[in-house]
């Protein structure tokens, strides 16, 4: 079947301005994760969903960064007066269950902020 | 807190040879599991591997093989006849039993070339 899917898959935008990143998760998982990839963290956790709730949002980096899940599928990642150190690549993944599950993963989107 | 260490920032081998990834961990828990993801220039991150700590025999997957040390807290993958294929950014990642949420927490990756 289809896997994650992510849009755009690169971005690039203006410092200050807003961004939306899409995720579709493979259909039927409950679970949705959210990562950030950049030369300098790596890989990061930022946040996860367990159905449309996110029980921990300490992940994300500032208060800049909101998500959110509808109908228990896609999920947008918001992240709004872009900063230069936002530029990575957002990763998004889901599994069947939370927790314990194998998570697949996305192609990610590409944000660069000028 | 858990932490994940991969020491080899890069590694090259001969197409049909062997190679073998290095990983260690840090963690009080003693139950959890551990993957290998593998991630090329696409950016789609693959999963090769998954291994549960409460299971002693190492996890295989046709060319690919953990040698799992619980006790020393390394996670190694072996990569047995290389193809050019193979070719990407490996990171190995750990994943709490009582986790936090299903947090997957990597490594700073190896990138991987195999040459012809």
């Amino acid at each position: 079947g289809a896997g994650v899917s992510q849009s755009p898959s690169n971005k690039v935008t203006e410092k200050g301005k807003d961004v939306e990143l899409r995720c579709d998760p493979i259909s039927g998982h409950t679970a949705l994760y959210w990562y950030r990839q950049s030369l300098g963290q790596g890989l990061e956790f930022l946040i996860y969903f367990q159905g449309n709730s996110a029980p921990d949002k300490s992940g994300l980096p500032s208060d800049r960064f909101s998500a959110e899940r509808t109908g228990g599928s896609v999920s947008t990642l918001t992240i709004q007066r872009t900063q230069q150190e936002d530029s990575a690549v957002y990763l998004c993944a889901s599994s069947l269950v939370q927790g314990r599950e194998t998570q697949y993963f996305g192609p990610g989107t590409r944000l660069l902020v000028l | 807190a858990q932490t994940v260490t991969q020491s080899q920032p890069e590694m090259s081998v001969q197409e049909a040879e062997t190679v073998t990834l290095s990983c260690t961990y840090d963690t009080s828990e003693n139950n959890y599991y551990l993957f290998w993801y593998k991630q090329p220039p696409s950016r789609q991150m693959i999963l090769v591997i998954r291994q549960e700590a409460y299971k002693q025999q190492n996890a295989t997957e046709n060319r690919f093989s953990v040698n799992f040390q619980k006790a020393a807290k390394s996670f190694s993958l072996k990569i047995s006849d290389s193809q050019l294929g193979d070719t990407a950014m490996y990171f190995c990642a750990f994943m709490g039993y009582y986790n936090q949420g299903g947090k997957l927490i990597f490594g700073q990756g190896t990138e991987l070339s195999v040459k012809p």
